[in-house]
C-alpha cells in the first residue's frame, strides 16, 4: 500500500512569506503528527491530528498551525516565515491515537529553504 | 519538560566493531520506540518496547527497556557499512506524541 505522501518536497519561500505544507497518510491511519527536523535540534513535535482533533502540540509559536480534513489528509501552515523556520518538515501517520503505542510511519519530508 | 536525551552524539567505528546508544527520559515512559535515518532518507521505525525490562532482538540488532521505563538502549553487534545513519529513541510518556531524542550518528568505516 501507498506511504506516507508529503508536498511538496522542495521549495524556497522568503522571509515574511507564508507556506502551507500537504501530507496525505497511509489509507486507514487516522493519526497525523507534524515534526520539524534540524541540524541542531534533532526531531521536534509540532502537533497530531486524530479525527480531525488536534490532541496535542509542542513547543512552537502560533505562526505554526495545521489541520486535519475528514479524509485524514493534513495540512500545516508557517505565517511570517522566518529564516529559522529553514527544516525539513515530516509528517507521520499511525492507525490509531499514538498513545495506543501504534507505530508512527513518516513520509520523506518537505524540505523548507527560507531565504 | 519531558525531554529525552540520547548518547553519544556521534560515533564512528570500524567495521566489524560493535556500537551501543543510548536514550535517558526524565519521566516514566509507556513506551519506547527505535528508528533509523539513512542520510537524506526519513526516519524508518525499527521496534518498540513496551514491559519493564524487555529485550528485543533483530538480527545484530539488540534493545533494552530498562526496569524503570527511564531507559533504553540499542546494541548492534559487529557493524557494518549498511548500518550508517543517525538511531533515534522516541519515548511516549502516555500523551498524545512522543518524544524524540537526539539521535546517534553512526558512521562505519570500512
Amino acid at each position: 500500500k501507498a506511504g506516507v505522501t508529503q508536498t511538496p518536497r522542495y521549495l524556497i519561500k522568503t522571509r515574511g512569506q507564508q507556506v502551507t505544507l500537504s501530507c496525505s497518510p497511509i489509507s486507514g491511519h487516522r493519526s497525523v503528527s507534524w515534526y520539524q527536523q534540524t541540524p541542531g535540534q534533532g526531531l521536534q513535535f509540532l502537533f497530531e491530528y486524530f479525527s480531525e482533533t488536534q490532541r496535542n502540540k509542542g513547543n512552537f509559536p502560533g505562526r505554526f498551525s495545521g489541520r486535519q480534513f475528514s479524509n485524514s489528509r493534513s495540512e500545516m501552515n508557517v505565517s511570517t516565515l522566518e529564516l529559522g523556520d529553514s527544516a525539513l518538515y515530516l509528517c507521520a501517520s499511525s492507525l490509531a491515537s499514538t498513545t495506543a503505542g501504534n507505530t508512527i510511519y513518516f513520509g520523506e519530508g518537505s524540505w523548507l529553504t527560507v531565504v | 519538560g519531558q525531554q529525552v536525551m540520547q548518547i553519544p552524539q556521534y560515533q564512528h567505528v570500524q567495521e566489524g566493531e560493535d556500537f551501543t546508544t543510548y536514550c535517558n527520559s526524565s519521566t516514566t515512559l509507556s513506551n519506547i520506540q527505535w528508528y533509523k535515518q539513512r542520510p537524506g532518507g526519513h526516519p524508518v521505525f525499527l521496534i518498540q518496547l513496551v514491559k519493564s525490562g524487555e529485550v528485543k532482538k533483530q538480527k545484530r540488532l539488540t534493545f533494552q527497556f530498562g526496569e524503570a521505563k527511564k531507559n533504553s538502549s540499542l546494541h548492534i553487534t559487529a557493524t557494518q557499512t549498511t548500518d550508517v545513519g543517525t538511531y533515534f529513541c522516541a519515548g511516549n510518556p502516555g500523551t498524545y506524541k512522543y518524544i524524540f531524542g537526539t539521535g546517534t550518528r553512526l558512521k562505519v568505516l570500512a
